[in-house]
């Protein structure tokens, strides 16, 4: 199985500060990857797709770039309204893996 | 608007079954390949299961293979997952979502979960 490893565990940002979330896969996943955002009791919604493509109504702050087994998320500017869980995704060999999640909150 | 959304969950006895269904609305259904997730409490997301458009293929996760089974009909837009022999680990949030099949498989839209409780 792919592992994907995920850091920071989490941390905290104030207003407009630029936040950077890394995800490592065990082997190279050719930009098979996502990334997803999760508020408390909701389900995730996806944020970036093939590793850098913004999926649609996603605010441009958020960017994703990478590529082999190494692979960021980048929110330019932080807003209230971005606090959550971010995970990482792998979407090219079965059993699909997830990163642990990075809880990013507001300083 | 694309809407998914499940039903079925509940508290269940340790080796008992139960079936989990989504419905799906907002989108031609049958064009979708679709998977099934789940989160335990706290806890990270974990992939369970795959169904091709026609039915003609399933992936499993190893912890439930043998176990769940999902299944889909397209006359009526759902996608159900079988458990059966269910343990205490398997207690979780559990999401259908539909696979943006596209640069990587990533899921555009997810249903809100439906929460499966197994305990005595």
């Amino acid at each position: 199985d792919i592992q994907m490893t995920q850091s920071p565990a989490s941390l905290s940002a104030s207003l407009g500060e630029t936040v950077t979330i890394q995800c490592q896969a065990s082997e190279d996943i050719y930009s098979g990857l996502a990334w997803y955002q999760q508020k408390p009791g909701k389900s995730p919604q996806l944020l970036i797709y093939g590793a850098s493509s913004l999926q649609d109504g996603v605010p441009s702050r958020f960017s994703g770039s990478g590529s082999g087994t190494q692979y960021s998320l980048k929110i330019s500017s932080m807003q209230t309204e971005d606090e959550g869980v971010y995970f990482c995704q792998q979407g090219l060999k079965y059993p699909l893996t997830f990163g642990s999640g990075t809880k990013l909150e507001i300083k | 608007e694309v809407q998914l959304v499940e039903s079925g969950g509940g508290l269940v006895q340790p080796g008992s079954s139960l079936k989990v269904s989504c419905v799906a609305s907002g989108f031609t259904f049958s064009s979708y390949v679709m998977h099934w997730f789940r989160q335990a409490p706290e806890n990270g997301i974990e992939w369970l299961a795959y169904i091709n458009t026609d039915s003609s293929s399933t992936h499993y996760a190893e912890t439930v293979k043998g176990r769940f089974t999902i299944s889909r009909d397209n006359a009526k837009n759902t996608v159900d997952m079988q458990l059966s022999s269910l343990r205490s680990e398997d207690t979780a949030m559990y999401f259908c979502a539909r696979e943006r099949c596209e640069l990587g498989a990533s899921f555009d839209y997810w249903g809100q979960g439906v929460m499966v409780t197994v305990s005595s």
